[in-house]
């Protein structure tokens, strides 16, 4: 079945430095790729979709890589903030060739704390 | 658009009592998704609806777990009876279309305590 792994230590910055996280997944190749970010008491809210034939996104200091031949997306922080700080989440949609359906399947997040 | 509304925001019972988990969609997405978020893992996809028709129910842990979407607007998840590994932050979330390029739009979520 599908896997996705994203590091589960939380990840300590120091304000101004570039935050990377990692999301790496098995036993299917995904067109897409989600990032959600989700803060605390608060369901998550999407960032960005990458699609396979883009080798990287960006969105104001977001971006996003996605490595097909590695099986790995990473996200970028650029000039990280204490703002920055909360979990975030990578998703990718299965095709469900039973029901004909896309399902999105979530990792568990990782954790980011920016620190002044 | 006021997003996606759930209710209550938390709620604390006690095992063996009936808990209904509410959900209005964001008007115009024709999806609907419960999740359930634990620590242990993660958040897991419980039940899927299409147009108000449940199409994967895959996710529900057991027959004390009911779901239903009467109408576009309105969708519950029902635990009866409920017992402490219950426990976990519920999401409703929704989406105007399922293509792997669609985004999904979370409520707040609702934190069951089963005691």
């Amino acid at each position: 079945s599908q896997k996705i792994e994203q590091n589960s230590e939380a990840l300590n910055i120091q304000e101004g430095k570039t935050a990377t996280l990692t999301c790496n997944y098995t036993n299917y190749s995904p067109a897409y790729l989600q990032w959600y970010r989700q803060d605390p008491g608060r369901g998550p809210v999407f960032l960005l979709l990458i699609r396979e034939n883009e080798k990287e996104k960006r969105k104001e200091r977001l971006k996003v890589t996605f490595d097909t031949t590695l099986k790995q997306s990473l996200f970028h922080i650029t000039a990280s903030q204490p703002a920055d700080s909360a979990t975030y989440l990578c998703a990718l949609p299965v095709w469900m060739f039973s029901g004909g359906y896309n399902k999105l399947i979530f990792g568990a997040g990782t954790r980011l704390a920016v620190h002044p | 658009d006021a997003g996606v509304i759930q209710s209550p925001r938390h709620e604390v019972t006690e095992m063996g009592q009936e808990v209904t988990l509410r959900c209005k969609p964001i008007s115009g997405h024709d999806y609907l998704f419960w999740y359930r978020q634990t620590m242990m893992r993660g958040l897991e996809l419980l039940i899927y609806f299409n147009n108000n028709v449940p199409i994967d129910d895959s996710g529900m842990p057991e027959d004390r777990f009911s779901a239903k979407m009467p109408n576009a607007s309105f969708s519950t998840l029902k635990i009866q009876p409920s017992e402490p590994r219950d426990s976990a932050v519920y999401f409703c979330a929704s989406s105007l279309a399922d293509r792997p390029y669609n985004e999904q739009f979370f409520g707040p979520g609702t934190r069951l305590t089963v005691l």
